[in-house]
């Protein structure tokens, strides 16, 4: 039971079209996290959300846009992809209380052509 | 803007070699993390360093935050090819009650046979 999943994996899609990636916790978190990777520039706060349909801007959220219509889910939508936005996606949930750590899901490669 | 640089990005060793790795930022965090991440896999939490000038160790694995609460670095002592992946600093603010994580820019780190 992994607690985290993300789908899909891997994506190949092409410049202008939309993408949606999917994050689904079962430890009932109320905080999520989207993060981007890319090389040099460490985890990348894209958006998160504090509760059902409560989310905030991170410091990259510029391109993207996000939703979160269950506790369980959390969608990050690119809605015309550009290849600035080639990167690995992390969805993250709180790990061990009062620790401050963050569970990453095992993330999501996009490549946009 | 990068707050949180790491040094050095790369780095390629023997087993058996020592080495050190540095994050550092002009911020003053109210505490600092540490992540290793392997390919194809998210980040997983090694420490969680609160206190200036603490020091922790996890088996051949030196954490310690500075004085100022604005660097940290990571000693391996005896390296192992187990120790191979990327490693993370990540910095914590504590915002009314929002915790706001800032990753460093990862040191990868290859440790051959």
């Amino acid at each position: 039971d992994a607690g985290i999943t993300q789908s899909p994996r891997h994506k190949v899609t092409e410049t202008g079209t939309p993408v949606t990636l999917r994050c689904h916790q079962t430890e009932n978190h109320r905080y999520m996290y989207w993060y981007r990777q890319d090389p040099g520039h460490g985890l990348r706060l894209i958006h998160y959300s504090y509760g059902v349909k409560d989310t905030d801007k991170g410091e990259v959220s510029d391109g993207y846009s996000v939703s979160r219509s269950k506790t369980e889910d959390f969608l990050l939508t690119l809605e015309s992809a550009t290849s600035s936005q080639t990167s690995v996606y992390f969805c993250a949930i709180p790990g061990q209380p009062n620790t401050g750590e963050l569970f990453f899901g095992e993330g999501s490669r996009l490549t946009v052509l | 803007t990068q707050l949180l640089e790491q040094s050095p990005q790369f780095l390629s060793i023997q087993e058996g070699e020592n080495l050190t790795v540095y994050c550092n930022s002009s911020s003053v965090f109210s505490s600092l993390q540490w992540y290793r991440q392997e390919p194809g896999e998210g980040p997983v939490l090694l420490v969680t360093v609160v206190t200036g000038g603490e020091v922790k160790k996890l088996k051949r694995l030196t954490f310690q935050f500075g004085d100022a609460r604005k660097d940290s670095s990571l000693h391996i002592t005896a390296a192992q090819p187990g120790d191979t992946g990327l490693y993370l600093c990540a910095g914590i603010f504590m915002n009314t009650g929002f915790q706001k994580l800032v990753f460093g820019t990862g040191t990868r780190l290859l440790v051959s046979p």
